[in-house]
């Protein structure tokens, strides 16, 4: 049984298109993020969302967004991508103070 | 700013010696500092997880040291084997645990 789930694991689209990238977990974790790792393997918070709260990322552009439907799921959404969304995002959860599941990620191609 | 810093982009070892990967921070006071290993083309992968208040964590062939004065990790993979190879990343959370912030990582490479 994979943890940490994301659809789809590569992604190719043209500019300008709206576009989402699904991610569930079965871990019963209560905290889910979204991170970008960009073509030189940084790793970057986008979001972190439990149930109370979302906090996101000053940098990352409100094109981005997270959709919660339950605790399980965290969906993120991207309008209008550009040339420079191109990357490889993670989703991730994790309970407390303990380490966190990456999924195996969605590798985005915008051209 | 904040700043992880991964003292080296690559480290080559020989099987059987010991890594030793360096992690710096600055103007950060983190609650937990942990150790991840990422293989090409896949998530990172939890290691160890250590607290602002212990010095040490062992884990098998594993060890983190944790200096809040130094504001630095060392990770130690002791009888280090080739299957070892990958990028180790550092990684540091505060109090809430829901923004965890990464260095930017040290390739490891050990020859057989």
């Amino acid at each position: 049984d994979t943890a940490v789930s994301q659809t789809p694991k590569y992604l190719v689209t043209q500019m300008g298109n709206d576009k989402s990238i699904k991610c569930e977990q079965n871990l019963g974790h209560d905290t889910m993020y979204w991170y970008k790792q960009d073509s030189k393997k940084f790793l970057k918070i986008m979001f972190s969302y439990n149930n109370k709260e979302l906090i996101i990322n000053e940098t990352v552009p409100n094109r981005f967004s997270p959709k919660s439907p339950d605790k399980a799921h965290l969906n993120l959404h991207i309008n209008s991508l550009e040339l420079g969304d191109s990357a490889v995002y993670f989703c991730a959860s994790s309970q407390a103070s303990y380490g966190y599941t990456f999924g195996s990620g969605t590798r985005l191609t915008v051209v | 700013s904040q700043k992880i810093e991964q003292n080296s982009e690559a480290l080559n070892i020989q099987e059987g010696k010991t890594a030793t990967l360096t992690c710096n921070y600055t103007n950060y006071s983190p609650a937990y500092l942990q150790w991840y290993r990422q293989d090409p083309g896949r998530g990172p992968v939890f290691l160890l997880l250590i607290r602002e208040n212990e010095k040490e964590k062992r884990k098998e062939r594993l060890k983190v040291t944790f200096d809040t004065t130094l504001k630095q990790s060392l990770f130690h993979i002791t009888a280090s084997q080739p299957a070892d190879s990958a990028t180790y990343l550092c990684a540091l959370d505060g109090y809430d645990n829901n923004d965890m912030r990464f260095g930017a990582g040290t390739r490891l490479t050990v020859k057989p």
